[in-house]
């Protein structure tokens, strides 16, 4: 399994882009980049998921480079409630049976 | 509400003691997985479920846990003889294993906190 690394905690103000990367140097050809986001006393939430380039949704973009080994959420104009755990995520769905193995996650906190 | 839901929320109980909790999935997912989550971490995979077989289990799951999911439909985890060390919060997720699903999209429900005494 490509095992993660990301930032234990990251700061920002309201209105500011965040970007989140993360490290995956040893993921392999069939593993797809997944994020996801746990508030507090709540369980995750998918955010946004994607194998090579960009990849952007309601919510995020995602950035992989092309030798796929770094990945960068980025949420455009972060609000207080973008307050969260974010956690980046590597595998392959046919080998892992679906299962998610997360890491310890980036801390987002956003001040007014 | 048609998401993931988990009962109780919340749970105390004296070490040695039995506990259960349940997990209703989306209705139409297949899958279901059970995860537990200590502060300051991210969740660990405890178990997961393709309708009504059991086909993996973590290394993390002793002898003292079990969990069922008899029709294919909700599914119980059991925690027999609690320890402090369980103290946790044991989140369930679903998905569909269908090949139009996103990969590795799961559904987590709110979760059930249990802390042994």
């Amino acid at each position: 399994l490509a095992k993660t690394t990301q930032p234990i905690s990251m700061d920002s103000y309201e209105g500011q882009e965040v970007n989140i990367t993360c490290s995956h140097n040893n993921i392999a050809t069939n593993d797809y980049i997944t994020w996801y986001q746990q508030f507090p006393s709540q369980g995750p939430r998918f955010i946004i998921q994607g194998y090579k380039t960009k990849v952007t949704n309601e919510v995020a973009s995602l950035f992989i480079p092309a030798d796929r080994k770094s990945s960068t959420l980025s949420l455009p104009r972060v609000s207080l409630s973008d307050t969260a755990v974010y956690y980046c995520l590597v595998g392959d769905r046919g080998n892992q049976g679906g299962k998610l193995i997360f890491g310890q996650g980036t801390e987002l906190s956003v001040k007014p | 509400d048609t998401g993931v839901s988990q009962d109780p929320r919340h749970k105390i109980t004296k070490r040695g003691q039995n506990v259960t909790f349940r997990c209703d999935p989306i209705s139409e997912h297949n899958r279901l997985y059970w995860y537990r989550q200590t502060l300051g971490q991210g969740p660990e995979f405890l178990t997961y479920f393709q309708n009504e077989a059991q086909l993996e289990k973590s290394r993390l799951l002793s002898d003292r846990f079990s969990a069922e999911r008899p029709k294919g439909s909700f599914s119980t985890l059991e925690i027999q003889r609690t320890e402090q060390g369980d103290s946790a919060m044991y989140l369930c997720a679903s998905s569909s294993s269908s090949r139009d699903s996103l990969y590795n999209e799961q559904f987590f429900g709110p979760g059930t906190r249990l802390t042994v005494l």
